[in-house]
């Protein structure tokens, strides 16, 4: 398959550790955040989505937090598997500018070791 | 149920050619984005379209145009290709618009030689 990101950022974590991946945004009008994994030779995957109204929410092993205050948000997996290597992306949009236009961070690459 | 699905795959193209690349949404999504995504980078929106009408456009040249017709399905063409237009060419498709789940294709490579 095809290389997603050749020179992204990457964080290595061995298999059962708990991940923790973060972005910064940029716009601070964005109301409504997403995180998606992309596989080698794949589309984005949608994890998980936040609003601006919360700081917290939690899926099936991940956990996104949200500081509007510094524009950071992080996704957080628990017990890291194989599956779980892929190229991970923040999104925003900003729902009052009447678009649904995603602007894409610039991905960090997940390894997972034995 | 089928997902997105685009075609084709992957596709080369010489420079000052131009080129199709189709995409059908899930059954029953009214809304179509495609967005570029050059190798190391995240996508970049190219256009949206809802209820057949467009709804965003990115900061692309007038080479590239699209357009989605009332099954739909959408189309991106791209005219006088230049190298700089080598790229995974995504589609994603939503249920409504605002604010609402996205999702991806397996995207279009394009190579342009």
């Amino acid at each position: 398959g095809e290389s997603v990101g050749l020179h992204l950022p990457t964080l290595s974590v061995q298999e059962g550790d708990n991940s923790i991946i973060n972005c910064a945004y940029s716009n601070s009008a964005s109301d409504y955040f997403i995180w998606y994994k992309q596989e080698s030779g794949k589309g984005p995957q949608f994890i998980i989505d936040i609003r601006s109204n919360m700081d917290k929410r939690q899926g099936q092993r991940v956990t996104v937090l949200l500081n509007k205050t510094v524009k950071h948000l992080s996704l957080q997996i628990a017990a890291t598997q194989p599956g779980d290597s892929a190229v991970y992306f923040c999104a925003e949009i900003s729902t009052p500018t009447n678009t649904d236009k995603l602007i894409f961070g610039t991905g960090t690459r997940l390894q997972v070791f034995p | 149920d089928a997902g997105v699905t685009q075609s084709p795959t992957h596709l080369i193209k010489t420079r000052g050619q131009q080129v199709t690349l189709r995409c059908s949404p899930i059954s029953g999504h009214k809304s179509v984005s495609w967005y570029q995504q050059v190798l190391g980078q995240g996508p970049q929106f190219i256009f949206q379209y809802y209820e057949k009408e467009e709804r965003g456009r990115g900061n692309f040249p007038d080479r590239f145009s699209a357009r989605q017709f009332p099954n739909y399905s959408s189309e991106l063409n791209v005219n006088a290709l230049l190298l700089g237009d080598s790229a995974l060419y995504l589609c994603a498709s939503s249920l409504e618009w605002g604010g609402a789940e996205a999702f991806f294709g397996q995207g279009t490579r394009l190579t342009v030689v």
